[in-house]
């Protein structure tokens, strides 16, 4: 199975700073997925990364507020913008593993926001 | 939007008991996946069963999936206080091989020692 790190693993930020997520792989992907888990909730896709293009993100959530990098196969970075409290949430990336279907997680980044 | 819908969204057992969880969806599926949330972490892959399958097992996990229903459940036997967690079911969406999964509500599973 997939083995995925994230950083940070946990943050706490202020009102209307900016947060860079990583989310590394130890093998070449195609498709990283954002999630985010706000508190009690269950997990929301916030949008699909492919290397070398755009991300595709989900009815709610745009750009400019979750700009997502996404440079080589192994890595990508999911940017939290202007940050508010209501954006205090775990943040998950995710992968497809080749051939199976099977989607794996990373540990997730507990982000709080005062 | 949400797909899956779990019941109970909650539920405690004593250690040794059986835990069942079910799981019902809106759409045609591929597949069908559960994973387990250890107090706010990462989720941790358990089974995937696919929509040509009917009951898959892993170790002391027993999943069914009956598609004209449109429904899962997660059996755990023998449950250990170490099986405390939340329970999530997610389904892809089924149209053009889309990967992108839609996730339950969850259970909460509590087992008392």
């Amino acid at each position: 199975s997939a083995v995925i790190s994230q950083k940070p693993s946990r943050d706490i930020c202020q009102r209307g700073t900016s947060l860079t997520i990583q989310c590394q792989v130890d093998s070449q992907v195609t498709m990283m997925f954002w999630y985010r888990q706000q508190p009690g909730q269950s997990l929301t896709l916030i949008a699909t990364a492919n290397q070398g293009s755009e991300a595709t993100y989900e009815s709610g959530f745009v750009i400019d507020k979750f700009p997502i990098s996404r440079p080589n196969l192994t890595f990508s970075t999911l940017t939290v913008s202007n940050m508010s409290p209501e954006d205090s949430s775990i943040y998950l990336c995710s992968v497809e593993e080749w051939g199976t279907d099977t989607q794996y997680f990373g540990p997730g980044t507990r982000l709080t926001v005062l | 939007s949400q797909q899956g819908e779990e019941d109970p969204q909650a539920l405690s057992i004593q250690e040794g008991e059986n835990a069942t969880m079910n799981c019902s969806y809106k759409t045609s599926i591929n597949n069908l996946q559960w994973y387990r949330q250890n107090s706010g972490r990462g989720l941790v892959h358990l089974i995937l069963i696919r929509s040509n399958e009917r009951e898959k097992h892993s170790g002391r996990l027993r999943v069914t999936l009956d598609t004209s229903k449109k429904s899962s459940s997660l059996l755990i036997t023998a449950s250990r206080a170490a099986d405390t967690a939340s329970y999530f079911c997610a389904t892809d969406e089924g149209q053009g091989g889309s990967e992108k999964l839609v996730f339950g509500k969850g259970t909460k599973l509590t087992v008392n020692p």
